[in-house]
């Protein structure tokens, strides 16, 4: 079975410059997130989507930050514009409903 | 205080030891624990998840107490490929799945 994909799995980029970052999740998985794992830091969720719908998306820095999941498949992760501390791993999970959820390898974000 | 906080390590251990790590959480209406492992630049992946009558997979014990807002894990038997970073995560949503993880403690088993 196919695994949680993500692309880019780099980017460098300058501050105030956008960024975006796709996740294809699990065939069947209802349930999508996103979390931000700064450098020796353990992941902080930043949206959940369930198909297409938000469930939760209080930690999302909406100002700068925005996310979507059209079709209840894919998602996308934007950045719009970057900061330095915005350095961090940007993971990708998917989850069937009320189960196990399963990350994605991760985009590695450098902010200059 | 952090809604997940564990032991800071990193624990250096020799091959066979037994290690214990231990996680507070703050809160009591929390649904559902559970501890990862995550390699170094890899994701995260899940171990097991703790009930409150304990659970065993192997080598490895998970306890949770809910009066006293408290899991642990323990590893017998230490082998060098358990060398890793542990999380210990909870669960806080009504279903469980809005997943709140403690900052991790770094394992490194030596020969």
């Amino acid at each position: 079975e196919a695994g949680v994909a993500q692309s880019p799995r780099y980017k460098i980029i300058e501050k105030r410059q956008s960024v975006a970052f796709w996740c294809n999740p699990i065939s069947g998985h209802a349930t999508l997130y996103w979390y931000q794992q700064i450098l020796g830091q353990g992941p902080k969720l930043l949206i959940q989507f369930q198909n297409n719908g938000v469930v939760d998306d209080s930690q999302l820095p909406k100002d700068r930050f925005s996310a979507e999941r059209l079709k209840g498949v894919d998602s996308t992760l934007k950045i719009q514009p970057a900061k330095l501390e915005d350095s961090a791993v940007y993971l990708c999970a998917s989850a069937p409903l009320r189960g196990e959820q399963y990350f994605g390898p991760g985009t590695r974000l450098t902010v200059t | 205080r952090k809604e997940v906080e564990q032991d800071p390590g990193p624990f250096n251990v020799p091959e066979g030891a037994t290690v214990a790590f231990n996680c507070t959480y703050s809160n009591s209406a929390s649904q559902s624990f559970f501890w990862y492992r995550q390699d170094c630049r890899k994701e995260p992946k899940l171990l097991m998840s703790v009930y409150s009558s304990g659970n065993e997979d192997g080598r490895f014990t998970a306890q949770l107490n809910r009066a006293s807002q408290y899991i642990s894990l323990l590893i017998r038997d230490s082998k060098l490929s358990d060398s890793a970073t542990y999380l210990c995560v909870v669960g806080n949503n009504q279903a469980g799945t809005a997943l709140i993880f403690g900052k991790g403690t770094t394992l490194s088993v030596s020969s």
